[in-house]
């Protein structure tokens, strides 16, 4: 049973600098791999998604998976406070159309 | 404007009671989902439809029934609710079931069971 966790469970950086988010997994088998934020008002909205070992950006929002130590992470490039939300980490494998979710990362983007 | 459109967007029901979450998409996706979200718990996958035939169910309870009358609706029965049923529930879809698609979100259903 694939297990997801992320850390660290809550993060405040200040608007500009670098947020950094981590997420870890169980079954080294999983192939997919996205990352969601989910604001209150506006529910989820998927952010960036990832296949394979490196590097996937998707304008301010970089990915980086690396399967031999079950971890993909996510950073935020010039954060404002309008990134302020709950960041979440999916993986699944392929053909199953079934995401496994980390609990989240609240994220505070200081002005 | 959303594409994925849950009714209602808060719903109270009392414990033993019966409630049926509705969810319309207006993206031509073929494939449906509903996932939960508890206090203090990840969100957890429930049902997938491809088609409008069910794929996967990972709801141990007989409770929660989906039911999918057209292609773009999956919505979602519970019967004999329960206050641990308390949760927001979020409809989702895909073009396809395969895993290298993105899955977009409904807004989600607020269910409180008193």
């Amino acid at each position: 049973q694939q297990k997801v966790q992320q850390s660290p469970e809550s993060l405040t950086v200040s608007e500009g600098a670098m947020a950094s988010l981590n997420c870890t997994f169980s079954d080294g088998t999983s192939n997919n791999f996205r990352w969601y934020r989910q604001h209150s008002a506006k529910g989820l909205e998927v952010l960036v998604s990832i296949f394979s070992d490196g590097e996937k950006e998707e304008g301010r929002f970089t990915a980086h998976l690396n399967r031999a130590n079950l971890h993909v992470s996510l950073h935020i490039r010039e954060p404002q406070p309008s990134d302020s939300a709950v960041y979440l980490c999916a993986v699944s494998n392929y053909n199953q159309g079934k995401l496994i979710f980390g609990q989240g990362t609240k994220l505070s983007i200081k002005p | 404007d959303p594409k994925i459109i849950q009714k209602p967007k808060y719903l109270v029901a009392v414990t033993g009671s019966e409630k049926i979450l509705i969810c319309e998409q207006y993206l031509g996706h073929n494939a449906m989902y509903w996932y939960r979200q508890s206090a203090k718990k990840p969100l957890e996958f429930m049902f997938s439809y491809s088609y409008q035939k069910l794929m996967d169910n990972q709801t141990a309870s007989s409770r929660f029934q989906p039911q999918s009358s057209k292609k773009n609706h999956l919505d979602l029965q519970i019967t004999a609710l329960k206050p641990d049923d308390s949760a927001t529930y979020f409809c989702a879809s895909s073009q396809s079931r395969t895993g290298d698609e993105r899955l977009f979100f409904g807004h989600g259903t607020k269910l409180s069971v008193l």
